[in-house]
């Protein structure tokens, strides 16, 4: 799916900070990021539409999302913990409420040490 | 408490045969219930969904059958194929930016 690119793809921290970014070129409204844990589905944590964030789940503080234009989205980590170890997926739909019809990115897997 | 429930946690059928994959939900708000198919390393991907209005929805080898007055959805995928073996993950969706997600079967085809 190049229709959604996610960077970095792969991340190894200790306690740094990082950011990861997201593109779409879908012309969606809707920008979501998600985090995976393994043998786990896609846990909700950010929800943007135009630019506006409208969900905000129970997530972390060192996690501070950024939405500079309708197209992108950033994911800014701070003192990343070892249960931050995860694929983080980026995602977008057409429009919200009508968050079903998703399109994921490849993800961005970090491992903390 | 699993608002989506995946009841098989995997799979395995024989190349050829019908997979079904079960799913039930709690909530009678749902109204949009997504299947969303996933190979390692990769995102998920939105294979086939329905609307509660209707009670099945086909496309190619892959059909919901949906029963609204049971809760409960399910996949089949016919004439399974060893590029199917993957994880699916059944959802459900209402007006209120809510997806929530079952916990996924992890489906295997034996060639």
């Amino acid at each position: 799916n190049t229709k959604i690119t996610q960077s970095p793809r792969y991340l190894i921290l200790g306690r740094a900070n990082k950011s990861l970014e997201c593109e779409q070129h879908l012309g969606h409204n809707a920008m979501y990021w998600y985090k995976q844990s393994a043998e786990k589905p896609p846990e909700l944590m950010f929800l943007y539409n135009l630019k506006q964030l409208i969900r905000n789940e129970t997530v972390p503080s060192r996690f501070i999302p950024e939405c500079p234009d309708s197209s992108k989205l950033l994911l800014h980590i701070s003192a990343v913990d070892p249960e931050d170890s995860a694929v983080y997926f980026c995602a977008s739909s057409p429009g919200a409420p009508n968050t079903g019809q998703l399109y994921f990115g490849e993800g961005s897997k970090l491992t903390v040490l | 408490q699993q608002q989506v429930r995946q009841s098989s946690q995997s799979l395995t059928v024989w190349e050829g045969e019908t997979a079904i994959l079960n799913c039930s939900y709690e909530n009678s708000a749902f109204d949009y219930f997504p299947w969303y198919q996933q190979f390692p390393g990769e995102g998920p991907a939105l294979l086939i969904a329905i609307r509660s209005v209707s009670d099945k929805k086909e496309d190619g080898r892959f059909t919901i059958f949906f029963n609204k007055r049971e809760k409960n959805l399910s996949l089949h995928i016919k004439d399974s194929q060893p590029g199917d073996s993957a994880t699916y993950f059944c959802a459900a969706s209402d007006s209120n930016y809510q997806l929530i997600w079952g916990s996924g079967t992890k489906l295997i085809i034996k060639p």
